[in-house]
């Protein structure tokens, strides 16, 4: 079993749609959650990091975390054309190695 | 910009050659990462300093693969020898957080082995 398991999509919406993105994870140790944005062909983009279980808000943006069941979500709302990319969560222990654990990535297209 | 900052941004390369990455992180950034990334996939971490440090390598980071970090400032990652397997983006992330926490990443190095 991997790590991260996150569904690679691809998921088209219209723009304005709320987006849920998902990730599971299987290491009860890992402690932090972040979610990257990557544009084609650059580097990821650090949108929101957290590292209890609850929402974090941040603008259009809410990051979600429920360590009782190992489920990280990211959720966009009023989802816009620019918002097209890939969204890569990343999970990392308290403590103990540096490495970020990083999804496949879901490809995101929001249509206008 | 005050980013972090790779040189070259894209590389061809013949396999068998040697290739050097640059890597500039964000000044106050102690924690200097590598990864690489292969299209479709997540990064996979290859190695960690802090400062001058290396603390963590990943299996990854065969014998062929070396980094480095001269006075905890800018770092470099070789590879040699290369093969067509090695073709991918190379990232560089710095961070001043413990953990691997608010790691910000560069645009990467596109390397393709021919």
């Amino acid at each position: 079993q991997k790590e991260v398991e996150q569904d690679p999509g691809p998921l088209s919406v219209p723009e304005g749609a709320i987006v849920s993105l998902n990730c599971t994870y299987s290491n009860s140790a890992f402690q932090y959650f972040m979610w990257y944005r990557q544009y084609s062909r650059k580097g990821p983009e650090l949108l929101m990091y957290t590292y209890s279980s609850g929402n974090k808000e941040d603008g259009r943006f809410t990051a979600q975390v429920d360590k009782s069941s190992k489920y990280i979500s990211l959720f966009i709302r009023d989802s816009q054309p620019s918002d097209s990319a890939t969204y890569l969560c990343a999970i990392t222990l308290q403590g103990g190695s540096e490495k970020l654990v990083f999804g496949k990535g879901t490809k995101l297209t929001v249509n206008p | 910009d005050t980013g972090v900052s790779q040189d070259p941004r894209h590389k061809i390369t013949k396999r068998g050659q040697n290739v050097t990455f640059r890597c500039d992180p964000i000044s106050e950034h102690n924690r200097l990462y590598w990864y690489r990334q292969t299209l479709g996939q997540g990064p996979e971490f290859l190695t960690y300093f802090q400062n001058e440090a290396q603390l963590e390598k990943s299996r990854l980071l065969s014998d062929r693969f070396s980094a480095e970090r001269p006075k905890g400032s800018f770092s470099t990652l070789e590879i040699q020898r290369t093969e067509q397997g090695d073709s991918a983006m190379y990232l560089c992330a710095s961070s001043a957080q413990q953990g691997g926490t608010e790691a910000f990443f560069g645009q990467g190095t596109r390397l393709t082995v021919v």
